[in-house]
């Protein structure tokens, strides 16, 4: 069973530092890989989707990379502002034929993120 | 482009009531899946659906019943709840290509007393 695994839970950073989220996970035998964000009490916002076949993808300040082979993936914020506070969730989409099979996310719980002015 | 539409944002329930969480796309989208969002456990998927007509049960279906008799909509209804159902439930649509991100609705956050 795929498992992802998010660390640190939680990271405190002053305002302009630039920093690295990590996700893990078990079985490299996935579609792609997703980063989303999620401020307090709303719903989920997709930042970045990287498929199994590219090593990293790019959006502003944001940039993802992904290891497949070591089921590794990083999000690399840049400049970190206060308004970049919040909860990162990384999600896989695994290729199988069972069950709920590549239908299916499976995330991790998530890197609660704060910045300081 | 709405994207995914929840409703309703807010429900507190009975223990013993039914209700129906609505979920609406309008990305013509085949795939759309139902998690719940609960504290140290991550989200975890419900049910699911790959097109009008099918569906399928996820990690976690006890006490939830699905339906999709459109493209667009994909309600999640609770039989009887319970108050381990108090949950945020969140609604997701995809393209039938695996190489497609998910889209997620604002959620639905359920208090079961």
């Amino acid at each position: 069973k795929q498992e992802v695994t998010q660390i640190p839970a939680a990271l405190s950073v002053p305002e302009g530092e630039n920093l690295v989220l990590n996700c893990s996970f078990t079985d490299s035998a996935i579609y792609n890989l997703q980063w989303f964000r999620q401020d307090p009490g709303k719903g989920l916002t997709s930042l970045l989707l990287i498929q199994s076949s590219q090593r990293e993808q790019t959006s502003g300040r944001l940039n993802a990379s992904l290891d497949k082979s070591s089921g590794r993936s990083t999000l690399y914020i840049a400049a970190s502002q206060p308004g970049d506070s919040a909860t990162y969730l990384c999600a896989v989409r695994q290729i199988t034929y069972s069950g709920a099979g590549s239908y299916q996310l499976t995330f991790g719980k998530g890197t609660k993120l704060s910045v300081i002015p | 482009n709405a994207g995914v539409t929840q409703t309703p944002k807010f429900q507190v329930l009975k223990t013993g009531q039914s209700m129906t969480l609505q979920c609406a796309q309008d990305m013509n989208h085949e795939y759309m899946s139902w998690y719940r969002q609960d504290p140290g456990m991550g989200l975890r998927l419900i049910h699911y659906s790959v097109g009008a007509g099918i569906t399928d049960q996820g990690e976690v279906p006890n006490g939830y019943n699905v339906s999709r008799s459109t493209t667009e909509d994909f309600p999640l209804r609770l039989l009887s709840a319970a108050p381990s159902q108090t949950s945020v439930y969140f609604c997701a649509s995809s393209s039938s290509t695996p190489f497609e991100g998910y889209t997620f609705g604002s959620g639905t956050r359920l208090t079961v007393v």
